[in-house]
């Protein structure tokens, strides 16, 4: 299993600003991924971050808009930038852990983003 | 691109009834997983059917996948209002490496 929390778990944020949000996990993951889920919506994935390497992004969603870092295998941050109205949606990051034939997916508990 | 489509949106039952929810992809899936979110809470893994015809069962929930690894379906028998929250299944296709595709989710409502 594995353990993870965010940073922060909610904000407020003005129009035009960014935000960083952190993600720890407390064991080391190849697979970490970061989700968006609008309230009473189902999760849109927004990149896969790679340890080392750049993240991929999923259609739709670019680097200028929601750069990621990933310096070590327990740890990634996704900054949301220059942030509009319709950024306004919770933010989820999920590790996958391999347990025998089954890739079980932990999500954090989510970071709700209001931006005004 | 890959598409999974969960039907109904909502459901609405009386403490006791029974609930099913289903889960249909557009492409065939190499394993679907299945994740319950309770009101303000994150997703939680229920469950993983990889074969083809294959159910498993967990206490009141019982799980199928589809023979053609298309579609899914998730019973719960008498609800309780325990089980309330979104259901969503989440497919992973075949040749489309560790992405998991969502479903838009249904949400059980369970009336005491």
């Amino acid at each position: 299993s594995a353990v993870i929390s965010q940073k922060p778990s909610r904000d407020i944020c003005q129009r035009g600003t960014s935000l960083t949000i952190q993600c720890q996990v407390d064991s080391q993951v190849t697979m970490m991924f970061w989700y968006r889920q609008q309230p009473g919506q189902s999760l849109t994935l927004i990149a896969t971050a790679n340890q080392g390497s750049e993240a991929t992004y999923e259609s739709g969603f670019v680097i200028d808009k929601f750069p990621i870092s990933r310096p070590n295998l327990t740890f990634s941050t996704l900054t949301v930038s220059n942030m509009s109205p319709e950024d306004s949606s919770i933010y989820l990051c999920s590790v996958e852990v391999p347990s025998g034939s089954i890739d079980e997916q932990f999500f954090g508990p989510g970071t709700r983003l209001t931006v005004l | 691109g890959q598409q999974v489509m969960q039907i109904p949106q909502y459901q609405h039952v009386q403490e006791g009834e029974d609930f099913t929810t289903y889960c249909n992809s557009s492409t065939t899936l190499s394993n679907i997983q299945w994740y319950k979110q309770r009101p303000g809470g994150h997703p939680v893994f229920l469950i993983q059917l990889v074969k083809s015809g294959e159910v498993k069962k967990q206490k009141r929930l019982t799980f199928q996948f589809g023979e053609a690894k298309k579609n899914s379906s998730l019973h719960i028998t008498a609800t309780q209002t325990t089980d309330v929250g979104t259901y969503f299944c989440a497919g992973r296709a075949q040749n489309a490496g560790n992405m998991l595709t969502f479903g838009g989710g249904t949400r059980l409502m369970v009336k005491p």
